[in-house]
């Protein structure tokens, strides 16, 4: 089993259709939450962090993180065709220094 | 500010031989952690050098290593190269000692035949 797991998609959605990408993950000493959002031939892009448990709105965006279910969120509304990218999920502990990611989710945003 | 630089973009090799992969952090940037990209199996961390010293690898074979110089550019190098190495490799920079602020590089797509 994968420490996070991450349904790949492609999820398909309409212009201004409000987008939820879910990750979940193992390791409870995951303490650092990070999306990152990757278009094709590039490389991945930050787009939000948040540390331990709580919410953090960022314009169209807004992460959430449940450490109790240990289940992390990704809200994009008004979506736009230009959203339309893999967006990955990247956790670390406060022991080690590296980014454990999810596998992504391609999202696909119609006009 | 200039993002992180990784060069070649593209590269192709056969079997049996060795690359090296250069990466520029963002200037202050002294924490480089280098990943590799497949299709299946996602990115997966390889080694992360914070001011020349290696603080962490990945579960990789020895064939893979990587170095920093003073100036936090970084190298890594692929010896003995298989097909499965194929991947995007992937470089990221942060600042101090903190990951939760990683920048990427556009990667290095490198083929093995």
């Amino acid at each position: 089993q994968k420490e996070v797991e991450q349904d790949p998609g492609p999820l398909s959605v309409p212009e201004g259709a409000i987008v939820s990408l879910n990750c979940t993950y193992s390791n409870s000493a995951f303490q650092y939450f990070m999306w990152y959002r990757q278009y094709s031939r590039k490389g991945p892009e930050l787009l939000m962090y948040t540390y331990s448990s709580g919410n953090k709105e960022d314009g169209r965006f807004t992460a959430q993180v449940d450490k109790s279910s240990k289940y992390i969120s990704l809200f994009i509304r008004d979506s736009q065709p230009s959203d339309s990218a893999t967006y990955l999920c990247a956790m670390r502990d406060t022991g080690f220094q590296k980014l454990v990611f999810g596998t992504g989710t391609r999202l696909l945003v119609s006009p | 500010k200039a993002g992180v630089t990784q060069t070649p973009r593209y590269l192709i090799k056969t079997r049996g031989q060795q690359v090296t992969l250069s990466c520029s952090p963002i200037s202050g940037h002294r924490s480089v952690s280098w990943y590799q990209q497949t299709p299946g199996q996602g990115l997966q961390f390889l080694f992360e050098y914070f001011s020349e010293t290696q603080r962490n690898k990945g579960n990789f074979p020895g064939r893979f290593s990587g170095r920093q110089f003073s100036n936090s550019r970084s190298e890594m190098n692929v010896s003995t190269l298989e097909l499965g190495d194929s991947a995007l490799y992937l470089c990221a920079s942060s600042l101090e000692d903190s990951l939760t602020q990683a920048f990427f590089g556009q990667g290095t797509r490198l083929t093995v035949v």
